[in-house]
């Protein structure tokens, strides 16, 4: 089992609709969560933190279910350039659990 | 402010050959990482160093890969002999290791093709 699941999509929506994803993860000793976000052929770039007690950002929201390992993200009023891959991240054993482990992330495309 | 910066941006080589990724972290970061990434397997850890001693070498793949922290503003991934199945996207991230909550900063990252 991978330690960081993720649907690989591509989630196909409108601009302007509501899109979620999900991820798992297998590690119950695992801290902080994040999801980062990757253009094509481009870095990752940290999208935002993922908090226990649910975070938002803007027209982003992150929430956390320890007791079921599960990670989501909610992108509300979808804009063209929302179009990117998005990976859910994990920190893994290591010290001071500076060890990221990356899904293989969930590809959206927005259209007109 | 300067990213993290990677050189080459992109490498083709042949088989056999040895091939050296180079990266500038963030100034003031004093942890670096390595990463592979690949259509198949995603965004691998390969290595990374806390002031610029190797913590953790468990994601290299295999002896042909080697990497060195010589100071605080450079680092180096080698891989000789080279083979096809190496050819992926090579990142390079640092952090700050004090902040709360450890973002890395990744670097544009390196295409590496062997032929």
């Amino acid at each position: 089992r991978k330690e960081v699941e993720q649907d690989p999509g591509p989630f196909n929506v409108p601009e302007g609709a509501t899109v979620a994803f999900n991820c798992t993860y297998s590690n119950s000793a695992s801290q902080s969560f994040f999801w980062y976000r990757q253009d094509c052929r481009k870095e990752p770039k940290l999208l935002m933190s993922v908090y226990s007690s649910g975070n938002e950002d803007g027209r982003f929201t992150a929430q956390l279910n320890r007791a079921s390992q599960y990670i989501s993200l909610l992108i509300r009023d979808s804009k063209l350039s929302d179009s990117a891959t998005y990976l859910c991240v994990v920190n893994g054993e290591g010290t001071g659990f500076q060890k990221l482990v990356f899904g293989t992330g969930t590809r959206l495309l927005v259209s007109p | 402010d300067a990213g993290v910066i990677q050189s080459p941006r992109h490498e083709v080589t042949e088989m056999g050959q040895e091939v050296t990724l180079r990266c500038k972290p963030i100034s003031g970061h004093n942890s670096l990482f390595w990463y592979r990434q690949t259509m198949m397997r995603g965004l691998e850890l390969l290595i990374y160093f806390n002031n610029n001693v190797p913590i953790d070498d468990s994601g290299m793949p295999e002896d042909r890969f080697s990497a060195k922290m010589p100071n605080a503003s450079f680092s180096t991934l080698k891989i000789q002999p080279s083979e096809p199945r190496d050819s992926a996207v090579y990142f390079c991230a640092s952090s700050r290791r004090d902040s709360s909550y450890n973002e890395q900063f990744f670097g544009p990252g390196t295409r590496l093709t062997v032929l």
